[in-house]
């Protein structure tokens, strides 16, 4: 089965500084990737998927964006974060009926 | 998109077992039924999934409404390590590419008393 990798596991970051945030795969080629917001006590929200390569496609507008340089690869951006991006972010990977989630990344925007 | 309606908490005893139900009206004919759970500051891991049948695995039970409209996840024997918020979740199809995906709604926390 895959294993999903992402750092870092926290992070605390000023208001109008940037981000990046990475997710890896193992296990697989060629996953559909997601990224996931989770605010504190609440669901979690779709945020961006990708089917390949340079492929993105955001379900929510916002501060944030995505990117896929490589095949097993997502990474999760901003250049100037705000407080209300401050949440719990979660990386995933599809799977015939699965889906595999990495370990989070608990972001704090002070 | 076909939604999820969920108790926010349940209570258990540990050694007992526990009915998770979840109502989910509007699904469609080709939608897969799923369960994850959450721990804290933890992603979800998957629990069971079905369509039609009610399915069995070393974790859980899932229990199917004829009509579909309904589920029930079942834990046969509570224990400590299942407190945990548990969500019910359909594939939901993105509006734009046709693409399936998880929607998570705000799912059931599971408390169990030793």
């Amino acid at each position: 089965s895959q294993t999903i990798h992402q750092w870092p596991a926290t992070l605390v970051q000023p208001v109008g500084s940037p981000l990046s945030l990475e997710c890896t795969v193992e296990g697989t080629s060629n996953p559909n990737l997601y990224w996931y917001r989770q605010a504190a006590g609440r669901g979690l929200q779709l945020l961006f998927y990708s089917v390949g390569i340079g492929q993105i496609s955001s379900e929510v507008p916002q501060n944030l964006s995505a990117s896929r340089p490589q095949d097993r690869q997502f990474i999760l951006s901003s250049k100037k974060l705000l407080l209300s991006d401050s949440g719990f972010y979660l990386c995933a990977s599809w799977e015939n009926t699965e889906a595999f989630f990495g370990q989070g990344t608990r972001l704090t925007v002070v | 998109d076909a939604k999820t309606t969920q108790p926010n908490s349940m209570e258990s005893n540990e050694e007992e077992p526990v009915h998770l139900p979840c109502n989910h009206s509007t699904i469609s004919g080709t939608d897969y039924i799923h369960w994850y759970r959450q721990l804290p500051s933890q992603g979800p891991e998957y629990v069971i999934h079905g369509l039609t049948s009610n399915v069995n695995n070393r974790m859980a039970s899932l229990a199917i409404a004829e009509d579909r409209k309904s589920s029930t996840l079942i834990l046969h024997r509570a224990t400590l390590r299942d407190a945990a918020v548990y969500y019910c979740i359909l594939r939901d199809v993105i509006r734009d590419t046709g693409r399936r995906a998880l929607t998570f709604g705000s799912g059931t926390r599971l408390q169990v008393q030793p």
